[in-house]
């Protein structure tokens, strides 16, 4: 089957760094990609990974290893503004591609 | 630029009407999207288009369907709208499906069957 796993939710403080971590499992693998959604609003886009590492981009860090079928999101240096869902997502190839999402981590920055 | 636009913002339908969800997009994309995202759930593919006149389903695409006339136009129609199909629903595009071609999306049509 096709799966992915993520923490429901998360709590951290203003200046702390915080790993919000996704597993999966998908028939075919083409991709990983992290977005941000605040309460009420559309996703973003954060950052994408297609191989083993870690990419950086400024207070954001993605690490992925495909053959744990494992990555992570890094944040770095909590602002209240991070306060939001953070979403996997796998492109699989499955005769098209096909975006397969998390359900999704809800971020809490406390002050 | 105005990106993905959906309309309506909210709808409320009775059980058993129909609409038309509307997306457009200005970024000359080919690949359009329709999702919905229920709540504490993640997003589940409703329909997909990888250019005019071209669709197909995803994982979810009982009792909806789609047309792509143009480029810029992908609207999502509810036939015989059931409670079930209370959810917000966001249209997304790209550029194109493979590399760091990220998904770009609407602001979401939240839409209550009752």
């Amino acid at each position: 089957g096709q799966n992915i796993d993520q923490p429901t939710e998360m709590t951290a403080t203003e200046g702390a760094i915080v790993q919000i971590n996704c597993t999966y499992q998908t028939s075919g693998f083409n991709g990983l990609f992290w977005y941000q959604q605040h309460a009420g609003e559309a996703p973003t886009f954060l950052s994408y990974n297609v191989l083993d590492g870690l990419e950086e981009k400024g207070r954001f860090s993605s690490f992925l290893s495909r053959s744990k079928g494992y990555s992570y999101l890094l944040l770095k240096e909590l602002q209240m503004k991070d306060s939001a869902s953070y979403l996997c997502a796998v492109r699989d190839i499955a005769g098209t591609y096909k975006y397969i999402f998390g359900t999704g981590t809800r971020l809490k920055v406390l002050a | 630029n105005a990106g993905v636009t959906q309309t309506p913002k909210f709808r409320i339908l009775k059980i058993g009407q129909s609409m038309t969800l509307q997306c457009t997009q200005d970024m000359n994309h080919n690949y359009m999207y329709w999702y919905r995202q229920d709540p504490g759930m993640g997003l589940k593919l409703i329909y997909y288009s990888v250019g005019a006149g071209i669709t197909d389903k995803g994982e979810v695409p009982n009792g909806y369907n789609v047309s792509r006339s143009t480029t810029e136009d992908f609207p999502l129609r509810l036939e015989l709208a059931a409670p079930s199909q209370t959810s917000v629903y966001f249209c997304a595009s790209s550029y194109g499906a493979g590399g760091q071609t990220e998904q770009y999306f609407g602001p979401g049509t939240r839409l209550t069957v009752t």
